[in-house]
């Protein structure tokens, strides 16, 4: 079955700190994709990154990176010299090879970050 | 416009009562879904059209539940006789996925609240 867990219910940080926030998945399939969205208090939630199954190469956008592990199933996500404004709730989801495309999504990290 | 626009933003429904809630999706986007998401839950899968067609509703929860997109553009969700554990955020997703891509990324609207007194 596929699912998807984040085992941290709220972080809380003092703005420039690190902070990693977990996910880690099940899928028997050998093709899908991973994503990271943010959701602000107004709700929306917003696309972060995608990786698919067969790129485990770890990618920075500025400050933020993210380490894919296959072997463990983690796709875990850091924000560096972590800011107030980073403050939200984070999904990790994941999607299947299939005509749908539908997401599968963790139950999301609460983040704050304290001035 | 240039996002995904839902409306209304918050909904309080009398248990019993008929709701619909409606999405726009991103102009020129074949794919749009519905997702539920409950208080301090994740988002989960409602149902799935790509243009007009219904390909997917695993996920509605009963038969009170009716979503359509009859044009392949703006889509309705309406869920008859409202129940308490209704209540809940219901986002609208695009994209522009079609059959034999995978992984397209999906924008989000900023949800309908809906509360069922």
């Amino acid at each position: 079955a596929q699912k998807v867990t984040q085992a941290q219910t709220e972080i809380s940080v003092v703005e420039k700190e690190d902070v990693t926030l977990d996910c880690v998945y099940e899928t028997r399939d050998t093709t899908y994709y991973l994503f990271w969205y943010k959701q602000p208090p107004s709700g929306e939630l917003v696309f972060l990154i995608r990786r698919n199954s067969f790129d485990e190469q770890n990618e920075i956008s500025g400050r933020y990176s993210w380490n894919f592990q296959k072997s463990t199933s983690s796709f875990n996500f850091t924000i560096t010299a972590s800011q107030v404004v980073d403050s939200a709730v984070y999904f990790c989801a994941l999607s299947e090879w299939g005509a749908t495309n539908k997401l599968i999504f963790g139950t999301g990290t609460l983040l704050a970050v304290q001035p | 416009g240039a996002g995904v626009s839902q409306s209304p933003r918050y909904k309080v429904a009398k248990r019993g009562q008929d709701v619909a809630l409606r999405c726009d999706p991103i102009s020129g986007h074949v794919s749009l879904f519905w997702y539920q998401q409950a208080l301090g839950q994740g988002p989960e899968f409602l149902t799935y059209f790509q243009n007009e067609a219904q390909l997917d509703k695993s996920g509605l929860p009963s038969d009170r539940f009716f979503a359509e997109r009859p044009e392949g553009s703006v889509s309705t969700l309406k869920i008859q006789r409202t129940q308490q554990e209704d209540s809940a955020v219901y986002l609208c997703a695009s994209s522009s996925y079609d059959r034999g891509k995978i992984g397209t990324e999906a924008f989000f609207g900023q949800g309908t609240r809906l509360t069922v007194v």
